[in-house]
Formats: C-alpha cells, structure tokens, sequence
C-alpha cells in the first residue's frame, strides 16, 4: 500500500528565502507525482504533474524533482514571498489499476514579512 | 467562472441525520471525484466516476452513496450520519480518468455532526 510522507510539518521562513519541502513515497511504482497548494478554507490548487519518465518541473519560481528509484520528490520554491503561506501537499498516483490520487499530510509554510 | 463549485460550504448536523452535498463542474470533464479530508489534513479518495459510471470505490461504508445526473454533477448523498463523518469533504475533476490528468478541486464543505 502507498504512502507518502512530507517533512517537515510546517516550516517558516522569512521573505526572499530560497526553500526546499520534501516528499517521499514508500512504492516506487508510480505513474506520476503531483504538488498541491491548499489556501484555509480553499481547495487544491494544482502546482506541477511530474509523470514518472520525467526528472523534474518548473513553473515561474517553483521547481519539482522527481527521483523514481529513492522514492522521492521535491519542491523548491525560489526568493519566497508572503503570498507562498500555504499548506503544500504531495501525492502520487501507483501504477496499479486504481490510478488515485495518495496524499501525503503536507507542509505548512509560513513566508513572514 | 467558477470551476468546480461545491454546496454548501458549511454543514453542522445532529448524528442520525442525512444530508447531501453538491458538486458541480463546468469545464467539460468526463471524470469527477470525491475525497475527505480528516482533522489531521489527510486527503484519501473515497469514490471517482467516470462519464457517470462508478470507477472507484474505496472503503467507504455504505451510507455514502454518490450520485452522478450527469457527467457535470456528482451529488454526495450521506445516511445516519456519524460523529466520525465530521470532516472536510473535497470534489474534483479532471479531463479523463487514469491519473494522467491534473485533477481541479472544489473549495470544499466543512461537515460537523453534533
């Protein structure tokens, strides 16, 4: 059964930092990964889809890895501003049948001023 | 403009009752999915249609019954609701099913039994 991890729980960091949330996933075989935001009281707002051939992902001051074989994935987020406080989640879809979406419980960021 | 809409946005209820929650996409998707999220902020599917056919069902105990009118709805149906049902419940769709499509979320519907 998938799972997936995301470190740290929360993390606050002052603007213009450079920042890097983890994910790690206990299967492999995955078909893709994909970064969420989540704004309170929001839904997800989908960042970046990295399918299972591909290393990594850019999107304006974002940046998702992907390592396949460690299990493992990240998301870089570049000179941070206050509008980035967010709760950034992971998931993953395996290459089984079922083809859903596995959560990882996300990192809270906190960008301060 | 709103993508994927979900109503209500709040739902406070007495254990034993039953509700419904609606969900709605306008962007033409085929497939559409309903996921809760539980007080330690973990996402999990609970079911996904496809062009209105059920296309996964997790185990998800049988007082929810999702209903899809057609492929822009799916309708959350809750029976005999339980204190344990408190949760954020979230809608989605994507274009196709099969995992190769980003999936949209709704805003989501805060349910509180009493």
């Amino acid at each position: 059964k998938q799972e997936v991890t995301q470190i740290p729980a929360a993390l606050s960091v002052p603007e213009g930092e450079n920042l890097v949330l983890n994910c790690s996933f206990t299967d492999s075989a995955i078909y893709n990964l994909q970064w969420f935001r989540q704004d309170p009281g929001k839904g997800l707002t989908s960042l970046l889809l990295i399918q299972s051939s591909q290393r990594e992902q850019t999107s304006g001051r974002l940046n998702a890895s992907l390592d396949k074989s460690s299990g493992r994935s990240t998301l870089y987020i570049a000179a941070s501003q206050p509008g980035d406080s967010a709760t950034y989640l992971c998931a993953v879809i395996s290459s089984g049948s079922a083809r859903q979406l596995t959560f990882g419980s996300g990192t809270q960021l906190t960008v301060l001023p | 403009d709103t993508a994927v809409s979900q109503t209500p946005k709040y739902l406070v209820t007495q254990m034993g009752n039953d509700k419904s929650i609606k969900c709605e996409q306008n962007l033409g998707h085929d497939t559409m999915y309903w996921y809760k999220q539980d007080s330690k902020k973990f996402l999990k599917i609970m079911f996904s249609y496809n062009n209105k056919e059920l296309i996964i069902n997790e185990t998800v105990p049988n007082r929810f019954s999702p209903k899809s009118p057609d492929k822009a709805h799916l309708n959350l149906h809750i029976n005999s609701l339980e204190l344990g049902d408190s949760a954020v419940y979230f809608c989605a769709s994507s274009q196709v099913s099969g995992g190769g499509a980003t999936q949209y979320f709704g805003p989501g519907t805060r349910l509180t039994v009493l």
